[in-house]
């Protein structure tokens, strides 16, 4: 089974800061990785799939990078509608695994 | 615009057996293949199960294989997952999902909250 371990777990920040989470897979995967922003009490949203390819009507300051078992969500000028919790995803099985999550919290 | 309606949920007791419906609305059914995904209270995402988009092929979760069983309707734009000997552990908030493609979750329901409990 395919593994995915997301760090760190959780992060506090400032609006306006740019915010960094990674994604770790156990084992080559390609680009299949897809990120999901999920608030509380919502259904998570899928904000980039295939690494880097942001979905439709996702703001432009987030972006995503990585190929092979590395892989980072970058949020670039934190919005106050951004305090959620980021969840990665591979899809290169069909198991389609999730990392752990993380929170990203206000400062 | 596309909808997602989850229905069925609620308590059952360990070993029981409860079937989920899932409402569809806003684009060609037929052409998709949907999952169901299930979030603990509190814990992370759980892929649980598939379904092609004529119906003619499913695939399980380990934890649940045996166990349910999810089909669809396509006349009625409709998803199901029937599932019986039902466990503790299975408690979770279960998604009605659309594949975009090859497991890419692009629309998500609300979600319905399945309690195992005695």
């Amino acid at each position: 089974d395919i593994q995915m371990t997301q760090s760190p777990s959780s992060l506090s920040a400032s609006v306006g800061d740019r915010v960094t989470i990674a994604c770790q897979a156990s084992q080559i995967i390609s680009t299949f990785v897809n990120w999901y922003q999920q608030k509380p009490g919502k259904a998570p949203k899928l904000l980039i799939h295939g690494a880097s390819r942001l979905q439709s009507g996702v703001p432009p300051r987030f972006s995503g990078s990585g190929s092979g078992t590395d892989f980072t969500l970058t949020i670039s000028g934190l919005q106050r509608e951004d305090f959620a919790t980021y969840f990665c995803q591979q899809s290169y099985n069909t198991l389609g695994t999730f990392g752990q999550g993380t929170k990203v919290e206000i400062k | 615009e596309v909808q997602l309606v989850e229905s069925g949920g609620g308590l059952v007791q360990p070993g029981g057996s409860l079937r989920l419906s899932c409402e569809v609305s806003g684009f060609t059914f037929r052409s998709y293949w949907m999952h169901w995904v299930r979030q603990a209270p509190g814990k992370g995402l759980v892929w649980v199960s598939r379904i092609n988009s004529d119906g003619s092929r499913t695939g399980y979760a380990d934890s649940v294989k045996g166990r349910f069983t999810m089909s669809r309707d396509n006349a009625k734009n409709m998803v199901y997952l029937q599932m019986n000997s039902l466990r503790v552990e299975d408690t979770a908030i279960y998604y009605c999902v659309r594949d975009l493609e090859r497991y890419i979750f692009d629309y998500w329901g609300q979600g319905t909250l399945i309690t195992v409990s005695s």
